[in-house]
């Protein structure tokens, strides 16, 4: 079974545009969240998709949004890039047969963004 | 204060130590517990999931969760040169969808 793919692997972007990141998740998988990890923070939580809603969003600002398809598969974006941005963008997916079964999540490879 | 606290190291050990890395939390509510492991330029790797208290064993590694502490513990023995990566524990709400809440991580480093 293919696992997490997440593209593009690397991303330069300058100060003020705006990027979209991808990730299609393990086959089956409906469940789709995104945490942004940095040497000074760590792993922190964005924001998590199901069923092509968001339902769960941790504290960052409205710049960082997403949305998930039909197919599970999703993207993340962010607008109005600032220095602070630059990090890996990691992608979990998992299962979730319902709200009450909690199960593993699994990770792709991520995309190391760099602004300049 | 941090709900996940985890020694970031590093820690270094010779081969075929037992290794043992741990994670304190301070949210009681805490139910579901993970073990991740991520080699540099990767992205994480699960190697445990727990529910609640109690051990799981899988191959050289040991999870422990001890809820009564708000303590948990991965165990590594006769480490190998492969096992050298950043540990992060990771929890989650029971019901809580799939938000994580990762320690910092502890880098090891396991030389021959």
């Amino acid at each position: 079974k293919a696992g997490v793919t997440q593209t593009p692997r690397y991303l330069i972007k300058t100060r003020g545009q705006q990027v979209t990141l991808s990730c299609s998740p393990i086959s089956g998988h409906r469940s789709v969240s995104w945490y942004q990890q940095t040497p000074g923070q760590g792993l922190q939580f964005l924001f998590e998709y199901f069923s092509e809603t968001q339902r769960n969003k941790g504290n960052f600002p409205g710049r960082f949004s997403g949305r998930q398809f039909s197919n599970s598969r999703s993207e993340m974006n962010v607008s109005t890039l600032e220095l602070g941005d630059s990090a890996l963008y990691l992608c979990a997916s998992s299962p979730d047969a319902g709200r009450l079964m909690n199960t593993e999540a699994f990770f792709g490879q991520g995309t190391r963004l760099t602004v300049v | 204060q941090k709900e996940v606290e985890q020694d970031p190291g590093p820690l270094s050990v010779p081969e075929g130590a037992i290794v043992s890395l741990n994670c304190t939390y301070s949210n009681s509510a805490f139910q579901y517990f993970m073990w991740y492991r991520q080699y540099s330029r990767k992205g994480p790797e699960l190697l445990m999931y727990t529910y609640s208290s109690g051990n799981k064993e899988d191959g050289r590694f040991t999870a422990q969760v001890d809820k009564s502490s708000k303590y948990i513990s991965l165990f590594i023995r006769d480490s190998q040169p492969s096992d050298s990566a950043t540990y992060l524990c990771a929890m989650r709400l029971s019901g809580g969808y799939n938000k994580l809440i990762f320690g910092a991580g502890t880098r090891l480093a396991v030389h021959p």
